[in-house]
Protein backbone atom coordinates (compact mmCIF):
# COMPACT_ATOMS: atom_id res chain seq x y z
CA UNK A 1 0.00 0.00 0.00
CA UNK A 2 0.77 3.84 -0.19
CA UNK A 3 3.48 4.48 1.96
CA UNK A 4 4.47 8.38 2.91
CA UNK A 5 8.08 8.69 5.25
CA UNK A 6 8.48 12.03 6.90
CA UNK A 7 12.45 12.97 8.21
CA UNK A 8 13.62 13.78 10.75
CA UNK A 9 11.73 12.85 13.37
CA UNK A 10 12.59 15.42 15.65
CA UNK A 11 14.04 18.56 15.16
CA UNK A 12 15.22 21.47 17.89
CA UNK A 13 16.84 24.21 16.76
CA UNK A 14 17.61 27.76 18.54
CA UNK A 15 15.17 30.79 17.80
CA UNK A 16 15.78 32.31 14.19
CA UNK A 17 17.26 29.54 12.89
CA UNK A 18 16.24 27.58 9.72
CA UNK A 19 14.06 24.52 9.60
CA UNK A 20 13.15 22.15 6.62
CA UNK A 21 10.83 18.93 6.93
CA UNK A 22 11.23 16.84 3.91
CA UNK A 23 8.15 13.90 2.81
CA UNK A 24 8.56 10.75 0.37
CA UNK A 25 6.09 9.10 -1.15
CA UNK A 26 6.21 5.33 -1.84
CA UNK A 27 3.99 6.24 -5.40
CA UNK A 28 3.29 9.28 -7.64
CA UNK A 29 0.72 11.27 -5.94
CA UNK A 30 -2.09 13.56 -7.14
CA UNK A 31 -1.92 15.95 -4.34
CA UNK A 32 0.28 16.40 -0.91
CA UNK A 33 -1.35 18.30 1.89
CA UNK A 34 0.95 19.74 5.15
CA UNK A 35 -1.02 19.72 8.94
CA UNK A 36 0.91 21.40 12.04
CA UNK A 37 0.00 19.93 15.70
CA UNK A 38 0.12 21.90 18.30
CA UNK A 39 1.34 20.63 21.58
CA UNK A 40 -2.02 19.08 23.63
CA UNK A 41 -4.20 19.83 20.07
CA UNK A 42 -5.30 18.32 16.81
CA UNK A 43 -3.88 18.66 13.57
CA UNK A 44 -4.79 21.75 11.56
CA UNK A 45 -4.75 21.94 7.56
CA UNK A 46 -1.96 24.30 6.41
CA UNK A 47 -1.90 23.91 2.84
CA UNK A 48 -2.23 21.72 -0.50
CA UNK A 49 0.03 21.31 -3.47
CA UNK A 50 -0.99 19.49 -6.26
CA UNK A 51 0.89 20.48 -9.57
CA UNK A 52 4.11 18.96 -10.37
CA UNK A 53 7.17 21.10 -9.30
CA UNK A 54 4.74 23.60 -7.04
CA UNK A 55 5.71 25.94 -4.72
CA UNK A 56 3.90 27.95 -2.40
CA UNK A 57 4.61 30.26 0.42
CA UNK A 58 3.11 31.31 3.58
CA UNK A 59 4.96 33.92 5.60
CA UNK A 60 8.03 32.19 6.60
CA UNK A 61 6.90 29.10 5.66
CA UNK A 62 7.67 27.40 1.86
CA UNK A 63 6.47 24.61 0.57
CA UNK A 64 7.54 22.53 -2.19
CA UNK A 65 6.16 19.45 -4.55
CA UNK A 66 8.27 17.75 -6.61
CA UNK A 67 8.66 17.56 -9.79
CA UNK A 68 7.89 13.51 -10.02
CA UNK A 69 4.90 14.28 -7.71
CA UNK A 70 5.97 12.38 -5.28
CA UNK A 71 8.13 14.20 -2.48
CA UNK A 72 7.99 17.46 -0.83
CA UNK A 73 9.57 19.87 2.10
CA UNK A 74 8.63 22.33 4.13
CA UNK A 75 10.78 24.81 4.94
CA UNK A 76 10.66 27.84 7.69
CA UNK A 77 12.93 30.67 7.86
CA UNK A 78 13.84 32.47 11.31
CA UNK A 79 11.81 30.23 13.53
CA UNK A 80 10.15 31.60 16.22
CA UNK A 81 8.35 30.20 19.59
CA UNK A 82 4.77 29.85 17.64
CA UNK A 83 6.29 27.40 15.17
CA UNK A 84 6.93 24.87 17.95
CA UNK A 85 4.67 21.47 17.12
CA UNK A 86 4.50 18.35 14.91
CA UNK A 87 4.30 18.90 10.82
CA UNK A 88 2.61 16.44 9.26
CA UNK A 89 2.42 15.82 5.42
CA UNK A 90 -0.26 13.46 3.90
CA UNK A 91 -0.28 12.42 0.88
CA UNK A 92 -3.38 11.38 -1.35
CA UNK A 93 -3.65 8.92 -5.00
CA UNK A 94 -6.56 10.31 -7.20
CA UNK A 95 -9.98 10.29 -4.68
CA UNK A 96 -8.34 7.43 -1.91
CA UNK A 97 -7.66 8.37 1.28
CA UNK A 98 -5.03 10.69 3.01
CA UNK A 99 -1.83 9.20 4.24
CA UNK A 100 -0.24 10.53 6.56
CA UNK A 101 3.23 10.60 7.40
CA UNK A 102 5.20 10.23 11.16
CA UNK A 103 5.32 13.67 11.19
CA UNK A 104 8.36 15.88 12.37
CA UNK A 105 8.38 17.42 15.57
CA UNK A 106 10.17 20.65 15.69
CA UNK A 107 11.50 22.45 19.26
CA UNK A 108 12.84 25.78 19.47
CA UNK A 109 15.05 27.37 22.23
CA UNK A 110 14.49 31.12 22.83
CA UNK B 1 -19.91 26.27 11.41
CA UNK B 2 -19.19 24.86 14.45
CA UNK B 3 -16.05 22.28 13.52
CA UNK B 4 -15.99 18.77 13.67
CA UNK B 5 -17.25 17.42 17.38
CA UNK B 6 -16.29 14.59 19.38
CA UNK B 7 -17.15 13.11 22.66
CA UNK B 8 -16.14 12.17 25.48
CA UNK B 9 -13.00 14.33 25.28
CA UNK B 10 -11.65 11.43 27.66
CA UNK B 11 -12.60 8.38 28.51
CA UNK B 12 -11.10 5.77 30.79
CA UNK B 13 -12.08 2.18 31.09
CA UNK B 14 -11.22 -1.55 32.82
CA UNK B 15 -9.45 -4.08 30.14
CA UNK B 16 -12.47 -5.90 28.76
CA UNK B 17 -14.91 -3.60 28.71
CA UNK B 18 -16.85 -2.15 25.28
CA UNK B 19 -16.81 2.05 24.55
CA UNK B 20 -18.00 4.08 22.08
CA UNK B 21 -17.14 7.19 20.60
CA UNK B 22 -19.18 10.30 18.85
CA UNK B 23 -18.22 12.25 16.39
CA UNK B 24 -20.17 15.18 15.12
CA UNK B 25 -18.71 15.92 11.37
CA UNK B 26 -19.09 19.60 9.93
CA UNK B 27 -22.69 19.40 8.61
CA UNK B 28 -22.61 19.65 4.86
CA UNK B 29 -19.21 17.56 4.84
CA UNK B 30 -19.96 14.29 3.01
CA UNK B 31 -16.49 12.26 4.07
CA UNK B 32 -15.84 11.23 7.39
CA UNK B 33 -12.40 9.60 8.77
CA UNK B 34 -11.30 7.61 11.84
CA UNK B 35 -8.25 8.25 12.78
CA UNK B 36 -5.94 6.82 15.95
CA UNK B 37 -2.70 8.68 16.84
CA UNK B 38 -0.31 7.75 19.67
CA UNK B 39 2.37 9.90 21.31
CA UNK B 40 5.04 10.44 18.88
CA UNK B 41 3.05 9.34 15.84
CA UNK B 42 1.37 10.52 12.99
CA UNK B 43 -2.06 9.70 12.02
CA UNK B 44 -3.14 5.92 11.93
CA UNK B 45 -5.78 5.11 9.34
CA UNK B 46 -8.28 3.43 11.05
CA UNK B 47 -11.88 3.21 8.26
CA UNK B 48 -13.57 6.39 6.41
CA UNK B 49 -17.09 7.10 5.42
CA UNK B 50 -18.63 8.68 2.02
CA UNK B 51 -21.72 9.96 2.85
CA UNK B 52 -23.07 6.51 4.87
CA UNK B 53 -20.97 3.90 2.96
CA UNK B 54 -17.73 2.77 4.57
CA UNK B 55 -15.45 2.58 2.04
CA UNK B 56 -12.05 1.10 3.21
CA UNK B 57 -11.27 -0.50 7.01
CA UNK B 58 -8.11 -0.51 7.87
CA UNK B 59 -6.12 -4.31 8.01
CA UNK B 60 -4.39 -3.59 10.79
CA UNK B 61 -8.07 -3.22 12.78
CA UNK B 62 -8.62 -6.28 14.26
CA UNK B 63 -12.80 -6.99 14.59
CA UNK B 64 -12.58 -5.80 17.85
CA UNK B 65 -13.34 -2.25 16.00
CA UNK B 66 -16.63 -1.33 14.58
CA UNK B 67 -17.62 1.97 13.10
CA UNK B 68 -21.14 2.98 11.58
CA UNK B 69 -22.03 6.42 10.37
CA UNK B 70 -26.20 6.00 9.85
CA UNK B 71 -28.10 8.47 7.86
CA UNK B 72 -23.86 10.15 6.13
CA UNK B 73 -24.29 12.29 9.16
CA UNK B 74 -23.01 11.91 12.64
CA UNK B 75 -20.37 8.28 13.37
CA UNK B 76 -19.56 6.22 15.93
CA UNK B 77 -16.86 3.90 16.45
CA UNK B 78 -17.46 1.26 19.19
CA UNK B 79 -14.33 -0.96 20.62
CA UNK B 80 -15.01 -4.14 22.17
CA UNK B 81 -13.22 -5.99 25.22
CA UNK B 82 -10.83 -3.24 24.94
CA UNK B 83 -7.04 -3.76 25.44
CA UNK B 84 -4.14 -1.81 27.32
CA UNK B 85 -2.69 -1.74 23.76
CA UNK B 86 -5.95 0.44 22.79
CA UNK B 87 -4.99 3.54 24.80
CA UNK B 88 -4.67 5.97 22.58
CA UNK B 89 -6.18 9.41 21.24
CA UNK B 90 -8.79 8.69 18.58
CA UNK B 91 -9.32 11.29 16.23
CA UNK B 92 -12.11 12.07 13.67
CA UNK B 93 -12.25 14.28 10.80
CA UNK B 94 -14.20 14.90 8.10
CA UNK B 95 -14.29 16.76 4.40
CA UNK B 96 -15.59 17.90 1.45
CA UNK B 97 -14.87 15.86 -1.35
CA UNK B 98 -14.60 18.21 -4.41
CA UNK B 99 -12.97 16.56 -7.71
CA UNK B 100 -9.53 14.86 -5.85
CA UNK B 101 -9.23 18.56 -3.50
CA UNK B 102 -9.80 17.61 0.22
CA UNK B 103 -8.82 19.04 3.31
CA UNK B 104 -9.58 17.25 6.21
CA UNK B 105 -11.28 18.89 9.71
CA UNK B 106 -9.76 17.27 12.71
CA UNK B 107 -12.26 17.43 15.88
CA UNK B 108 -10.30 17.51 19.37
CA UNK B 109 -10.10 13.87 19.53
CA UNK B 110 -11.00 11.40 22.59
CA UNK B 111 -8.52 10.25 24.36
CA UNK B 112 -8.74 6.92 25.58
CA UNK B 113 -7.12 4.96 28.42
CA UNK B 114 -7.58 1.33 29.29
CA UNK B 115 -6.71 0.38 32.87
Amino acid sequence: GQQVMQIPQYQHVQEGEDFTTYCNSSTTLSNIQWYKQRPGGHPVFLIQLVKSGEVKKQKRLTFQFGEAKKNSSLHITATQTTDVGTYFCAGQRGAQKLVFGQGTRLTINP
Amino acid sequence: DTGVSQNPRHKITKRGQNVTFRCDPISEHNRLYWYRQTLGQGPEFLTYFQNEAQLEKSRLLSDRFSAERPKGSFSTLEIQRTEQGDSAMYLCASSSLMGFDEKLFFGSGTQLSVL
